[in-house]
């Protein structure tokens, strides 16, 4: 079935320093794949999402690139703030129902 | 725009118990889901509702849990007896349109944080 791999974490960087948190996935077809972000206390928001090959979703700085030869989608960020705390989801829609399938989170934890 | 409403925002139970979670999404959405989320993993699809119909149980494991949304509104997901593995968040979740489509945005609750002792 469809799967989505993501890094384990956490992940502590010192602000402005580079991000990539990786993502793989598993589907059949051409899955839609998303990034979603969960900040402390709160739930689940879309960061991004790319819809075909070679599309490059982007926001608030974040970019990812749908890779279809090697089934990724890395996150990405040129310099991170401590406001860029949180967990990370990356995830896919596909088949059918086109239910969104989540990789198990990154935790980022970004020190002043 | 109001969010997706959860209630309540923290629970705690003795395993056998029975618990409740209510969930207002985003007025105007037509789809509804429940996640289940534990600790260290990524949100499990329990149960998935266009308008007020079932479109996809099969994660939900009935003999324990159920759902409903009257109305094709609130909804309502509820553990009998709850079990200790049942400890996790479950996230409501609200979709604008009535066929959800490959890049259909979710919208997420804060939880309702279980814990089953």
């Amino acid at each position: 079935g469809d799967s989505v791999t993501q890094m384990e974490g956490p992940v502590t960087l010192s602000e402005e320093a580079f991000l990539t948190i990786n993502c793989t996935y598993t589907a059949t077809g051409y899955p839609s794949l998303f990034w979603y972000v969960q900040y402390p206390g709160e739930g689940l928001q879309l960061l991004l999402k790319a819809t075909k090959a070679d599309d490059k979703g982007s926001n608030k700085g974040f970019e990812a690139t749908y890779r279809k030869e090697t089934t990724s989608f890395h996150l990405e960020k040129g310099s991170v703030q401590v406001s860029d705390s949180a967990v990370y989801f990356c995830a896919l829609s596909a088949g059918g129902s086109y239910i969104p399938t989540f990789g198990r989170g990154t935790s980022l934890i970004v020190h002043p | 725009e109001a969010g997706v409403a959860q209630s309540p925002r923290y629970k705690i139970i003795e395993k056998r118990q029975s618990v409740a979670f209510w969930c207002n999404p985003i007025s105007g959405h037509a789809t509804l889901y429940w996640y289940q989320q534990i600790l260290g993993q990524g949100p499990k699809l329990l149960i998935q509702f266009q308008n007020n119909g079932v479109v996809d149980d099969s994660q939900l494991p009935k003999d324990r849990f159920s759902a409903e949304r009257l109305k094709g509104v609130d909804s309502t997901l509820k553990i009998q007896p709850a079990k200790l593995e049942d400890s996790a968040v479950y996230l409501c979740a609200s979709s604008l349109r009535q066929r959800t489509v490959s890049n259909e945005k979710l919208f997420f609750g804060s939880g309702t944080q279980l814990s089953v002792l």
